[in-house]
């Protein structure tokens, strides 16, 4: 069964405390995985595709990377403004499906 | 550049009652989706349909209907409402079929059912 799995649930950090999130997943062939942020009462917005291990995708102080077996979301030197919902998800082969992780919910304090 | 819009952004319902949430996408997109989210249990599908005229059940489908209307419409009805249905319902395009694409999502319907 495809799944993805995120951690932790939430994080706290201090103005400037990098910090990096994990997606794992379990999918039948890897189409593409997917970074989102949501804010408090909207929809996810966009970051990241990524497609092959190896791949690495940067966004201001976002950076993601993809294993076969996981994702990273890497948070450099983060601002009040980053904190959000950031989630996670996968396409698999031949699917129109989007499997999505529950997300990790990012506070970055003053 | 409106991109995926739903309407209504907020909904109280009774228990038995029936309503249609409607979505639109600007951007051509064959497929379209509706997730609903809850605390906890991230965004699950409902239903989705990879292009005009098809749908096909997502992993949590009862207790609603879909219809593709056109290649720019997609709405969610909920024939009796109940408690459970309580939630924020987000629909979302992709314009890419089976190939790799991200998917956009509206700002989301905050349904409440008393």
């Amino acid at each position: 069964e495809d799944q993805v799995t995120q951690s932790p649930e939430a994080l706290r950090l201090q103005e400037g405390e990098s910090s990096s999130l994990n997606c794992s997943y379990t999918v039948s062939g890897l189409r593409g995985l997917f970074w989102y942020r949501q804010d408090p009462g909207k929809g996810p917005e966009f970051l990241f595709t990524l497609y092959s291990a190896g791949e690495e995708k940067e966004k201001e102080r976002l950076k993601a990377t993809l294993t076969k077996k996981e994702s990273f979301l890497h948070i450099t030197a983060p601002k009040p403004e980053d904190s959000a919902t950031y989630l996670c998800a996968v396409q698999a082969s031949g699917t129109y499906k989007y499997i999505f992780g529950t997300g990790t919910r990012l506070k970055v304090l003053a | 550049n409106a991109g995926v819009t739903q309407t209504p952004k907020f909904q109280v319902l009774k228990t038995g009652q029936s309503m249609t949430l409607q979505c639109a996408q600007d951007m051509n997109h064959n497929s379209m989706y509706w997730y609903r989210q809850d605390p906890g249990m991230g965004l699950r599908l409902i239903y989705y349909s990879a292009s005009e005229g098809t749908t096909d059940k997502g992993e949590v489908p009862n207790g609603y209907n879909v219809s593709r209307l056109n290649k720019r419409e997609f709405s969610l009805r909920l024939e009796s409402a109940a408690p459970s249905q309580t939630s924020v319902y987000f629909c979302a395009s992709s314009g890419t079929g089976t190939a790799v694409g991200s998917i956009y999502f509206g700002e989301g319907s905050w349904l409440t059912v008393v």
